[in-house]
């Protein structure tokens, strides 16, 4: 069956703007979770997703959001970007909520980089 | 909040050793400890979860301990192969569900 599907893989922005990135998890996985990878930080949680509703959420401010719809897509929301904001961002699915209790089966990534 | 330490950047071995790979954490014991693998440019895959009730695990080459006592998890992979050079993570999560990543060990293996 198909994987995470990430949209777009590279995304290029100016500081201030905003961005949406688009997830498709594997079909029949209602959880989705978002995660930021910079090689300062490391891979870090932002936030999870189930059934619609945000389950759980990481250290992040508030310019990062989310959402989910019914067909289980997620998308994620940066506004005010600012050039920290530069990193590969990375989405999983899991069949069951989480996130880290379930094997989480990761996309590929949308590699953003803010001017 | 919980920190995570892997116990180097690099590591090298002969292909056909054994590699182990460590990741310490502080504060609280966590309901879950995993480990990825991930290659360049690509996003992580899942190797192994081990939950706190649990001292060892294992799949094929790979085994996985968790010592709550030492607050540390140990990742061996046997008989390495070059194949499974990568870098590799492990990743804790708590009841109350936060999940934190280690910031990952490159592993070369040397034929």
């Amino acid at each position: 069956k198909a994987g995470v599907t990430q949209t777009p893989r590279y995304l290029i922005k100016t500081r201030g703007q905003q961005v949406t990135l688009s997830c498709s998890p594997i079909s029949g996985h209602r959880s989705v979770s978002w995660y930021q990878q910079t090689p300062g930080q490391g891979l870090q949680f932002l936030f999870e997703y189930f059934s619609e509703t945000q389950r759980n959420k990481g250290n992040f401010p508030g310019r990062f959001s989310g959402r989910q719809f019914s067909n289980s897509r997620s998308e994620m929301n940066v506004s005010t970007l600012e050039l920290g904001d530069s990193a590969l961002y990375l989405c999983a699915s899991s069949s069951a909520p989480g996130p880290g209790n379930t094997e989480a089966f990761f996309g590929q990534g949308t590699r953003l980089t803010v001017v | 909040s919980q920190k995570i330490e892997q116990n180097s950047e690099a590591l090298n071995i002969q292909e056909g050793k054994t590699a182990t790979l460590t990741c310490n954490y502080t504060n609280y014991s966590p309901a879950y400890l995993q480990w990825y693998r991930q290659d360049p440019g690509r996003g992580p895959v899942f190797l192994l979860l081990i939950r706190e009730n649990e001292k060892e695990k294992r799949k094929e080459r790979l085994k996985v301990t968790f010592d709550t006592t030492l607050k540390q998890t140990l990742f061996h992979i046997t008989a390495s192969q070059p194949a499974d050079s990568a870098t590799y993570l492990c990743a804790l999560s708590n009841t109350g569900n936060q999940f934190y990543f280690g910031t990952g060990t490159s592993l070369t293996v040397i034929p």
